[in-house]
């Protein structure tokens, strides 16, 4: 079964730091390109970050630039979000999400975020 | 940055009859588009690819259409479970972009 599991979330004070992990199971996960997306209480979905297969592509939300990193282990079948600077606006769900891709003869290449783990939840307070 | 925009934010319709939810985006994603569907306490679940490809396992009833700027998702004939939240997703350009979100619920 193909499973993403996130981890690390909790509740931190402005200003400190969390390491997110997301476990994969149940496919090739240095095959995918990798997201995290969080969504704010009550609010929409919001993508925060990117990294291509083999981590060196990385992409991110302008929110969260210069405070966030994205990384991945590939032999140890893992992503990570390592959160610095945090402030009362990170406070979300994190979802790991799974990039897949797909092409079609017509149009090109077409991407699309088929897995999401369950989520971890950051609280930021004081 | 590539603004989503949906449209309604919340439509009311009863079960059994036929929703359209709509997707707009601010300039041209070709059929760069994804639906997802969310229910309360869940993680989003892909519905629609490519605009109008259905996810693996997705029923027949969810259809998508459109390209460039102009998006449609259709649930022909709804079911109790498809009352949830609806939104949309460019995948055409960095960042990654979502709609706000169309509330369905029960009329």
């Amino acid at each position: 079964e193909v499973q993403l599991v996130e981890s690390g979330g909790g509740l931190v004070q402005p200003g400190g730091s969390l390491r997110l992990s997301c476990a994969v199971s149940g496919f090739t996960f240095s095959n995918y390109e990798m997201n995290w997306v969080r969504q704010a209480p009550g609010k929409g979905l919001e993508w925060v970050s990117y990294t291509s297969s083999s981590g060196t592509t990385i992409y991110y939300a302008d929110s969260v630039k210069g405070r966030f990193t994205i990384s991945r282990d590939n032999a140890r079948i893992s992503l990570y979000l390592q959160m610095n600077s945090l402030r009362p606006e990170d406070t979300a769900v994190y979802y790991c999400v799974r990039e897949s891709m797909s092409y079609n003869i017509l149009t090109g290449y077409h991407y699309y975020m088929d897995v999401w783990g369950k989520g971890t939840t950051v609280t930021v307070s004081s | 940055e590539i603004v989503m925009t949906q449209s309604p934010v919340t439509l009311s319709v009863s079960p059994g009859e036929r929703a359209t939810l709509s997707c707009r985006a601010s300039q041209s994603v070709s059929s760069n588009l994804a639906w997802y569907q969310q229910k309360p306490g869940q993680a989003p679940r892909l519905l629609i690819y490519d605009a109008s490809t259905r996810a693996t396992g997705i029923p027949a009833r969810f259809s998508g259409s459109g390209s460039g700027t102009e998006f449609t998702l259709t649930i022909s004939s709804l079911q109790s479970e498809d009352f949830a939240v609806y939104y949309c997703q460019q995948c055409n350009n960095w960042p990654r972009s979502f709609g706000q979100g169309t509330r369905l619920e029960i009329k």
